[in-house]
């Protein structure tokens, strides 16, 4: 079973460009989360989707990230403009949501976001 | 709002001893419980889960227990290897199903 797929899985940019990551999830998970993991924190969740519908966005900066998941499976998590404080490891994970190993989540490599 | 605590945030031990890795959490309402393991520049690769119901997990030479009512779970590490090396993170599973993280033990085994 492949794992969670996300790209890239670096970038660097200006401050006030903006940015997208792209994020896989693995096969059949009905659910797929965004986290942000500052240096030196633990991972912090930014949104949950639940297939195609958003669950919980509550810690999303919405005036400058968005985030959507088409058809319920691959997702996309935009900044714009970004600011320095958003660097970071931006992660995604999934998880299946029912049967045998329901609860656990999986996540991708990350990727790392570097703003100057 | 749930604060997840680990303690201590970075250890150092030589090969071949045992260690325990702390983590508290302020509510105890949890769904369940799940320790990590993040390799620098690397992603998280889940260890052990443990349901609200349940007291602890093993595998292999880890094994996590959980102690809702004091808010507790330890995360028991058998005889350490260099490869052990690695952040460990607790995870707090809502019922939601989202992750309340504590900010990671960092563990270096010396051989």
């Amino acid at each position: 079973e492949a794992g969670v797929a996300q790209s890239p899985r670096y970038k660097i940019i200006e401050k006030r460009q903006s940015v997208a990551f792209w994020c896989n999830p693995i096969s059949g998970h009905a659910t797929l989360y965004w986290y942000q993991q500052i240096l030196g924190q633990g991972p912090k969740l930014l949104i949950q989707f639940q297939n195609n519908g958003v669950v919980d966005d509550s810690q999303l900066p919405k005036d400058r990230f968005s985030a959507e998941r088409l058809k319920g499976v691959d997702s996309t998590l935009k900044i714009q403009p970004a600011k320095l404080e958003d660097s970071a490891v931006y992660l995604c994970a999934s998880r299946r949501g029912q049967g045998e190993g329901a609860d656990t989540q999986y996540f991708g490599p990350g990727t790392r976001l570097t703003v100057l | 709002k749930q604060e997840v605590t680990q303690i201590p945030a970075a250890l150092s031990v030589p090969e071949g001893e045992n260690l325990v890795l702390n983590c508290s959490f302020t509510d105890s309402a949890i769904y369940n419980l799940q320790w990590f393991r993040q390799d620098p520049g690397k992603g998280l690769t889940s260890l052990l889960l443990i349901q609200s119901s349940q007291r602890e997990q093993t595998s292999g030479r880890l094994n996590a227990s959980l102690d809702k009512s004091s808010g507790r779970s330890t995360l028991y590490i058998a005889a350490s290897q260099p490869g052990d090396s690695a952040t460990y993170l607790c995870a707090v599973i809502d019922s939601g199903y989202a992750l309340n993280f504590g900010k990671g033990t960092s563990l270096l085994v010396t051989p």
